[in-house]
Formats: C-alpha cells, structure tokens, sequence
C-alpha cells in the first residue's frame, strides 16, 4: 500500500536558518505528492504540492521537488521566520485519491 | 467564506456514550473525509464519501459510523465510546477535479474517559 515517512521531530531553529524536512514515500502507480501546515489551534492548510517526477512545488519561500529517483519530496525554505512555526505534514495521493499522511513534523523558530 | 465547520470544538465523554461530532461544508465538494490526528501518527482516514448517498471504510473504521445523506453534511457517530478514540477529529472535503487538495476544518478535540 502507499505510505509516507518524514523525518521526526521536533525541530528548534533560529529565525533566518535553513530548513529541510525529509519525506520519502513507497506508492504504487503515479501518485501526486504535497505538503500541508497546521499552524497552532487550526487545521491543515495545503502549503505545496508536486503531480509529476521532478516538478517543483513552491509558496511562502517553500519549496519542493518530486523526485521519482529517490522516491522523496523534501521540504526546504532558505531562511525561516518565527511565523513559519507550525506542523507540517506530507502527504501522498493514490490513484483512488485519498490522502495518505506521514506523521508530521512540529517546528520551532526562535526569534 | 465559512468553508468546513466542525462541531463540538471540544467535548469530554465517559466511555461508553455515544457522540456524533458534526461536519457541514458549503463549498458544494463532493468528496469528505473524517481523520483523526494522533501525536507520532498523522493523520489516519476513518471514514470517507466519494459523493451523497455513498460511503467507505478508510485505515482506521472500527468504532465510528458516518452518513451521507445530502452534499453539505458528513456527520461522524462513537457508538460506545473507549478511551483509545480520545483524538483530535478533522473533517475534510476535496472539489471536483484533478488536484487532490483537501480543505480541512479546524477540528473537534475528543477526550474519552
């Protein structure tokens, strides 16, 4: 079946630090792949997505690459700030278009 | 745009009542979806609704029912409720098409004890 593992957290930096949060996934056929956030007390918001290997899905100064190679699609912004505080999920989406989530990953960022 | 509303936004249970927590969306999506957010597990699919009048069993179904009687309600229902179904509930809903974003409601935090 299709599953998703990303890098466990927590994860503390400092405001302008690098962030990379590391997401694999094992799926059968083409499946689309995304990023979702959960900022404190809501719920998940759609941050990036990517349908197809080696498209890039950008926002918010995030970004991430489908790579079939690898089978991953990590999650990176140059220079965080404390709003970026949040959890963040990838997620996968099969061919029956349901949603297969990893477990999240919960970020600080210190001012 | 109220898009996804969820009720209770939180409710404390003794185990073995019945509770129903309520999703309506007015976006006119035809897909929904109930999962439950655990701490080290995600996001789990209980239930989902390709469309009114159909449902499915998703990853983790045992203990809930949902019903799908028109496009804008998906409510979900404990039976008899146990403590390991202490969660935070979110009901989702995904348009017509081809992108797979879900748009998710803010939640309903349940404790069973």
């Amino acid at each position: 079946g299709n599953s998703v593992t990303q890098m466990e957290g927590p994860v503390t930096l400092s405001e302008e630090a690098f962030l990379t949060i590391n997401c694999t996934y094992t799926a059968t056929g083409y499946p689309s792949l995304f990023w979702y956030v959960q900022y404190p007390g809501e719920g998940l918001q759609l941050l990036l997505k990517a349908t197809k290997a080696d498209d890039k899905g950008s926002n918010k100064g995030f970004e991430a690459t489908y790579r079939k190679e690898t089978t991953s699609f990590h999650l990176e912004k140059g220079s965080v700030q404390v709003s970026d505080s949040a959890v963040y999920f990838c997620a996968l989406r099969g061919d029956d278009y349901k949603l297969s989530f990893g477990a999240g990953t919960t970020v600080t960022v210190r001012a | 745009t109220a898009g996804i509303t969820q009720a209770p936004t939180s409710q404390i249970l003794a185990a073995g009542r019945s509770m129903t927590l309520r999703c309506t969306q007015d976006m006119r999506h035809n897909a929904m979806y109930w999962y439950r957010q655990d701490l080290g597990l995600g996001l789990r699919l209980i239930h989902y609704s390709n469309t009114a009048g159909t449902t499915g069993k998703g990853e983790v179904p045992d203990g809930y029912s949902v019903s799908r009687a028109n496009t804008d309600d998906f409510p979900l229902t404990l039976a008899s409720a146990v403590p390991s179904q202490t969660s935070v509930y979110f009901c989702a809903s995904r348009p017509q098409g081809n992108t797979g974003e879900l748009f998710f409601g803010e939640g309903s935090r349940l404790t069973v004890l």
